[in-house]
């Protein structure tokens, strides 16, 4: 079974607080995700990485930024934590091979800014 | 500008009986169209997909309806049981070469009374 870790379910931190979230994938796929989700909203994509090193701007990419060093591995980041910032995040990996494969999540972390 | 438009926002259906979930998308170049599945504390996961070149797809007590020219689909379940209480989302996504990056609705709760 393919398993997505959150390094954290809960985290609650303080304004303008650099935040870092980490994802770790066992499945050697080669795209992972980032989304926040809120009541009402769904999920949305703040970015994206096709390969490791690469990264692509998703839907709401402003106050965020990712890291992705190895391939397993998927960082996002908080610059300057802000409140509108509290939502649950979701990482998500997927492999290349054939089109349309199925995105496998992790169990979320919820975040708190303070 | 949301792509993607779901309904209802929550479902209440009495066990045994049909629910039903709608989605309509407005971009036409959408090819693959998932449902994902989530449980409280758990991330989404992959429920069933369709391609818009067959009008259903069932798998269990799951049926996906589609209409292309009216571009909308939908979740049936048949036969709910209060196990299939969740959160449901559809989705969309156009063919990238393995690169997919899915367009979420908003969700809905479903919530299977005895």
């Amino acid at each position: 079974d393919v398993k997505v870790t959150q390094s954290s379910r809960y985290l609650v931190k303080r304004t303008g607080e650099k935040v870092f979230l980490e994802c770790v994938q066992d499945m050697d796929h080669e795209n992972m995700f980032w989304y926040r989700q809120d009541p009402g909203l769904g999920l949305r994509l703040i970015y994206f990485s096709y390969d490791v090193k690469m990264k692509e701007k998703g839907d709401i990419p402003e106050g965020y930024s990712v890291s992705r060093e190895k391939k397993e591995r998927f960082s996002l980041i908080l610059e300057s934590a802000s409140t509108n910032q509290t939502s649950m995040y979701l990482c998500a990996s997927s492999s290349r091979t054939g089109s349309n494969q199925p995105q496998h999540f992790g169990d979320g972390t919820r975040l708190s800014i303070l | 500008q949301q792509q993607v438009k779901q309904s209802p926002q929550s479902l209440i259906v009495q066990k045994g009986g049909i629910s039903i979930i709608n989605c309509a998308y407005e971009n036409t170049a959408f090819d693959y169209f998932p449902w994902y599945q989530q449980f409280p504390g758990k991330g989404p996961a992959l429920l069933i997909a369709i391609r818009p070149d067959v009008s259903e797809k069932k798998e269990g007590r799951f049926t996906i309806s589609f209409n292309k020219s009216a571009k909308q689909f939908s979740l049936h379940i048949m036969d709910s049981q209060p196990g299939d209480s969740a959160t449901y989302f559809c989705a969309a996504s156009i063919y990238n070469f393995g690169n997919e990056k899915l367009t979420f609705g908003t969700g809905t709760r479903l919530t299977i009374i005895p």
